[in-house]
């Protein structure tokens, strides 16, 4: 059973470092054909795709995000994770990881449950 | 950058048909995801590579993608069909996933 779970603070204050932590269970961060991004949606609005890892640690950002951005992975732990710097109001969001399967696709087929990120003094 | 454009709102009476547009510069070459999501929840799969569905799928969603717009199609609507649906793609030349603005499906 494949899932993915989001973890991270409730709460950051704006300057701060916002890390989140993806667990993935039900399939390998190794596997050839595995990618796994980050992707973000503000209250009431539309779903925004932050950032992307593949199983060769290949990398890929949002273009309007990337100097903010950096993922990593730690197959061992089964763990994605996502920091973003400089944290703003406008960045409160739930924050969701997603799964790409499969050399040529670009569709998300799993997703974790999200967390709820507030950026607020 | 790509632009995804969606309605805000589509109302459809239960039994009837929805169609929900997702508007770009030639998306006939992308393959086009469409993900269900209800208030409070993850999206959810409904359909991908444009027609294609996911095990667990009722055939009464369908989609499809020509020209500059791509439609999902959800035929004999339902109560439980009522949430905001999103349309994704995959941007090659920028390698930039994109999600369209979305679209509340209202069942009346």
């Amino acid at each position: 059973q494949v899932t993915l779970k989001e973890s991270g603070p409730a709460l950051v204050k704006p300057t701060e470092t916002l890390t989140l932590t993806c667990t993935v269970s039900g399939f390998s961060l190794s596997n050839a054909r595995m990618g796994v991004s980050w992707i973000r949606q503000p209250p009431g609005k539309a779903l925004e795709w932050l950032a992307h890892i593949v199983s060769n640690d290949e990398k890929t950002y949002s273009t309007s995000l990337k100097s903010r951005l950096t993922i990593s992975k730690d197959t061992s732990k089964s763990q994605v994770v996502l920091i973003m710097t400089n944290m703003d109001p406008v960045d409160t969001a739930t924050y969701y990881c997603a799964r790409i399967y499969g050399e040529y696709s670009t569709v998300f087929d799993y997703w974790g449950l999200g967390t709820l990120v507030t950026v607020s003094s | 950058s790509y632009v995804l454009t969606q309605p805000p709102s589509v109302s459809v009476a239960p039994g009837q048909t929805a169609r929900i547009t997702c508007g770009g510069n030639n998306i006939e070459s992308k393959s086009v995801h469409w993900y269900q999501q209800k208030p409070g929840q993850a999206p959810v799969l409904v359909v991908y590579d444009d027609s294609d569905r996911p095990s667990g799928i009722p055939e009464r969603f369908s989609g499809s993608n020509s020209g500059n717009t791509a439609t999902l199609t959800i035929g004999r609507v339902e109560a439980g069909d009522e949430a905001d649906y999103l349309c994704q793609v995959w941007n090659i030349i920028t390698d930039q996933y994109v999600f369209g603005t979305g679209t509340k499906v209202t069942v009346l």
